[in-house]
């Protein structure tokens, strides 16, 4: 049972460079989500996708992020035009769907913006 | 607005005690109650979670306690032991959106 893959799982980069993170799910669970750790902090919700189709977004992802799920395999988180802000531990979670079902979690990039 | 309050922020205990973490929840539309361990690098990971119907859940040495009227819910440790040692978060899920509101976490450590 391979668990949910991420790459990279370090990311530097340069603020106003675009960065964009993969995830891999477990590969028969049909919904994906994306959370946003900071430091001393819980995981913040960003997005999810049930199969292809995103179906609900937080106010935390502004216009530069995007996240796509192309035939509701892997899916990829983008950042455009990094802010120091953006700074953070990014993790990807997979699980089953309908009602609650138990999210996996992969072990995150880290994206330190310089 | 923080939504799922946890406290305390950090705990110490000492091997073969009892390690409780509290939180307390805002909205009435969670209707699932997990609990995750984090590991320094890694991902969390599910450790045991509950429904608003029942008032008790138990699964070897930890335990949620939850309490729907006053909207909180506590993990108990047993026989806490320094392989336990980590950060612990309290989670509400909300079916309807599909989505989890984690508390801000609480780093355990157990000494020898």
């Amino acid at each position: 049972d391979t668990g949910v893959s991420q790459n990279p799982r370090h990311k530097i980069t340069k603020r106003g460079q675009n960065v964009t993170f993969r995830c891999d799910p477990i590969s028969e669970h049909n919904r994906l989500y994306w959370y946003r750790q900071t430091l001393g902090q819980g995981p913040e919700f960003l997005t999810y996708f049930q199969n292809e189709a995103q179906l609900e977004k937080s106010r935390l992802l502004s216009d530069r992020f995007s996240a796509e799920r192309p035939k509701g395999s892997f899916s990829t988180l983008e950042i455009q035009r990094t802010e120091q802000g953006d700074s953070a531990m990014y993790l990807c979670a997979s699980s089953l769907g309908q009602g609650w079902q138990p999210q996996h979690f992969g072990d995150g990039t880290r994206l330190s913006i310089l | 607005q923080q939504q799922v309050k946890q406290s305390p922020q950090s705990l110490i205990v000492q091997k073969g005690g009892i390690s409780i973490i509290n939180c307390a929840y805002e909205n009435t539309a969670f209707d699932y109650f997990p609990w995750y361990q984090q590991f320094p690098g890694k991902g969390p990971a599910l450790l045991i979670a509950i429904r608003p119907d029942v008032s008790e859940k138990k699964e070897g040495r930890f335990t949620i306690s939850f309490n729907k009227s006053a909207k909180q819910f506590s993990l108990h440790i047993m026989d806490s032991q320094p392989g336990d040692s980590a950060t612990y978060f309290c989670a509400a899920y909300n079916t309807n959106a599909g989505k989890s509101t984690f508390g801000d976490g609480t780093t355990l450590t157990v000494k020898p």
